[in-house]
C-alpha cells in the first residue's frame, strides 16, 4: 500500500540546538500531520497542515516549532531550539481528504 | 476532553484462541466521531486496520472485527482465532472529521504462541 518515509530513523543532538525532521508523504495526498510519542506514553497530535498552511495545532506545539512543506518537498517539522522534553518519536502522517491517515515508522529524537 | 482507553498490554494468548481488546472512548467536542483500530507490526509502520464511521456498523478486516457502540461508547476489537503472525501492538482511536487529527489509545501489546 501508499508508504510514508521519514528521515532520519534517528537522531541525537544537544540541548539548544536546531532539528529538523523530514517526512516524504504519500505522492497525491493533500494533508499532513505529525504526531508525538513519548516513551511509554500514547501517540498525542501536534498539528496538521493543508494547502500551505497550519488547520489546527494542540498545546503540544510550542513556539519552538514549525512546519513547512516548500514546493511540494518533504513535510519537515523544526524545532529550534530543541529542549529535553522533545525526544520522543515523531510520526508523521499524511490522508488524500482527511482522517484516513498514512503513517510513517517515526523518528526517534534524543534530546541530551 | 476527548479520549480513547483501551485494555492494559500485554496481551498473550496462544494461536488459534480468541481475542478480545476492549476499547471506549469519550468524545464530549466532537460530535460525530469516527473509529479506528490501527495495528504496528514488529518494524513496520503504523497501519490502518479497520474503521466504522457511523454508531451501530460493524469494521473487519483481516479476521479482526469491531462494532462502533454508540450506547456504550465502546469499540472493541475481536478475533476468533488469532495467529502467530497478528503479534503487533493495537490502537484504538477516535478521528474529528472537521479538525482531522486523531486521538490514540496507549496501544495493547498482543502476543501470540505458537
Amino acid at each position: 500500500g501508499p508508504k510514508v518515509l521519514q528521515i532520519p530513523s534517528h537522531q541525537i543532538i544537544d540541548m539548544g540546538q536546531m532539528v529538523t525532521l523530514n517526512c516524504d508523504p504519500v505522492s497525491n495526498h493533500l494533508y499532513f500531520y505529525w504526531y508525538k510519542q513519548i516513551l511509554g506514553q500514547q501517540m498525542e497530535f501536534l498539528v496538521n497542515f493543508y494547502n500551505g498552511k497550519v488547520m489546527e495545532k494542540s498545546k503540544l506545539f510550542k513556539d519552538q516549532f514549525s512546519v513547512e512543506r516548500p514546493d511540494g518537498s518533504y513535510f519537515t517539522l523544526k524545532i529550534q531550539p530543541t529542549a529535553l522534553e522533545d525526544s520522543a518519536v515523531y510520526f508523521c502522517a499524511s490522508s488524500l481528504r482527511g482522517y484516513e491517515q498514512y503513517f510513517g515508522p517515526g523518528t526517534r529524537l534524543t534530546v541530551l | 476532553g476527548d479520549s480513547v482507553t483501551q485494555t492494559e498490554g500485554p496481551v498473550t494468548v496462544s494461536e488459534s484462541e480468541s481475542l478480545i481488546i476492549n476499547c471506549t472512548y469519550s468524545a464530549t467536542s466532537i460530535a460525530y466521531p469516527n473509529l479506528f483500530w490501527y495495528v504496528r507490526y514488529p518494524g513496520e509502520g503504523l497501519q490502518l486496520l479497520l474503521k466504522v464511521i457511523t454508531a451501530g456498523q460493524k469494521g473487519s478486516s483481516r479476521g479482526f472485527e469491531a462494532t462502533y457502540n454508540k450506547e456504550t461508547t465502546s469499540f472493541h476489537l475481536q478475533k476468533a482465532s488469532v495467529q502467530e503472525s497478528d503479534s503487533a501492538v493495537y490502537y484504538c482511536a477516535l478521528g474529528d472529521t472537521n479538525a482531522y487529527k486523531v486521538i490514540f489509545g496507549k496501544g495493547t501489546h498482543l502476543h501470540v504462541l505458537p
